[in-house]
Parts: C-alpha cells; sequence; structure tokens
C-alpha cells in the first residue's frame, strides 16, 4: 500500500521546546515537502526535498530546519518552538514531474 | 509568483445537485497542472482530479470534472449528483514547475455541505 506516514498524529509542546516532526514513504519518490495548514490559509509550503540532502526553503522556512538522511525520511525540526508555530504540518512526497502527490495525514502541533 | 484563489469560503447543496466551486489562479509559467483535493474532516487530503495546462479538454473522473478557462486562468470543479459523503473541504491547488521546484500552490479552500 504506497503511503506516506507521518508521526506523531498529535503533540502538545511548552514554548521553547525542540520538536520533531517525522514523516515516511514507501513510494521511493524523490521529492518530499513539508506544508502547514492555518485556518483561512490552505497549505503553505515550509521546506521541499528533492533527495538525500538536497533541500530547499519552501514560502515560509522561518523557524524551521529540515533533514533528509534517508530517500523514505524526511524529518521537520523546530528549534525553540513558539506558540505561533500551532498549526496542521502535512508532509507529502512526488516522483520527479510532480503529477502524482501523495500526502501524509497531518501532524496536529499545539505549543503552549 | 503563483497565486490560487478561491473566493467561495463556503459552499452547500442538496443531495443529488450538481455543485461548482471556482478557483483562479495567476502563474507565469507556459506548462502547468491544476489540481483539485478534498480535505476530509479526518484531514486527509483525497486527490480528485488534474488538469494540465497544454490538454484543452476538460479532464473527468468519475462524479469529478473540471470546466478549464485558460486564457481567463480559471477553473471550476463540477461534482454531478453531490452526496452527503462529499462534505468537506475542497483545495485548488497550483503546480507551475519552475527551476526544477515542483511544489503545490494552495487557495484557501471551500467548505462544502451536502444536505440529504
Amino acid at each position: 500500500d504506497m503511503k506516506v506516514t507521518q508521526m506523531p498524529r498529535y503533540l502538545i509542546k511548552r514554548m521553547g521546546e525542540n520538536v520533531l516532526l517525522e514523516c515516511g514513504q514507501d513510494m521511493s519518490h524523490e521529492t518530499m515537502y513539508w506544508y502547514r495548514q492555518d485556518p483561512g490559509l490552505g497549505l503553505q509550503l515550509i521546506y521541499i526535498s528533492y533527495d538525500v540532502d538536497s533541500n530547499s526553503e519552501g514560502d515560509i522556512p522561518k523557524g524551521y530546519r529540515v533533514s533528509r538522511k534517508k530517500r523514505e525520511h524526511f524529518s521537520l525540526i523546530l528549534d525553540s518552538a513558539k506558540t505561533n508555530q500551532t498549526s496542521v504540518y502535512f508532509c507529502a512526497s512526488s516522483f520527479g514531474g510532480g503529477s502524482d502527490y501523495t500526502f501524509g495525514s497531518g501532524t496536529r502541533l499545539l505549543v503552549i | 509568483a503563483q497565486r490560487v484563489t478561491q473566493v467561495q469560503p463556503t459552499g452547500s447543496s442538496q443531495w443529488g445537485e450538481e455543485v461548482t466551486l471556482d478557483c483562479s489562479y495567476e502563474t507565469s509559467e507556459y506548462f502547468y497542472r491544476i489540481f483539485w483535493y478534498r480535505q476530509l474532516f479526518s484531514g486527509e487530503m483525497v486527490f480528485l482530479i488534474y488538469q494540465p495546462s497544454f490538454d484543452t479538454q476538460n479532464q473527468r473522473s468519475g462524479r469529478y470534472s473540471v470546466v478549464f478557462q485558460k486564457s481567463f486562468k480559471s477553473i471550476s470543479l463540477v461534482i454531478s449528483a453531490s452526496q452527503p459523503e462529499d462534505s468537506g473541504t475542497y483545495f485548488c491547488a497550483l503546480s507551475a514547475p519552475t527551476g526544477g521546484n515542483n511544489k503545490l500552490t494552495f487557495g484557501q479552500g471551500t467548505v462544502l455541505s451536502v444536505i440529504p
């Protein structure tokens, strides 16, 4: 079953704590993405990864960093989380030319 | 710059009616794709249909079809015979690869309610 798996599904962190969101895919897709979704804003791209150790900033990268050491795994890191990073985070993957995107189920992060 | 706009924050229909959801976009790229997704109440994003810019024929998939007006940079999703299970948030998204970047740019979404 081809899918993108996100862990954890729900997360509560205190302001200033570090946050690690994990994403895995079993389709050998080259490209992976991290988006965040806020009410009324749709999904906004945080980072894109073209392959292992080949990452680029998206539209809203400030406050985030990523790591991709294996093709099937892409992590989003929040160093010293802020309350305005409370959001739903989606990971996605696509094969090359990007006509086939697969999304994970999302991680709901609450920073208090 | 790429931008996608969905001006209808909400919509509703009666069971069995045809529903049209609108989307407009901006891009300077010649080749691009427009995608439609439905987000379930669980948060899961479900792919519905996509329209490539080079195809003048409106795409169709089951009960979903699009009305693609390329010269107006406009695309509508048409759902025929709507059902209560079609309720959810619908997103229009643009993929216009620039320098190899295949990111999706999303609209704000339209929340659809299909009334039994």
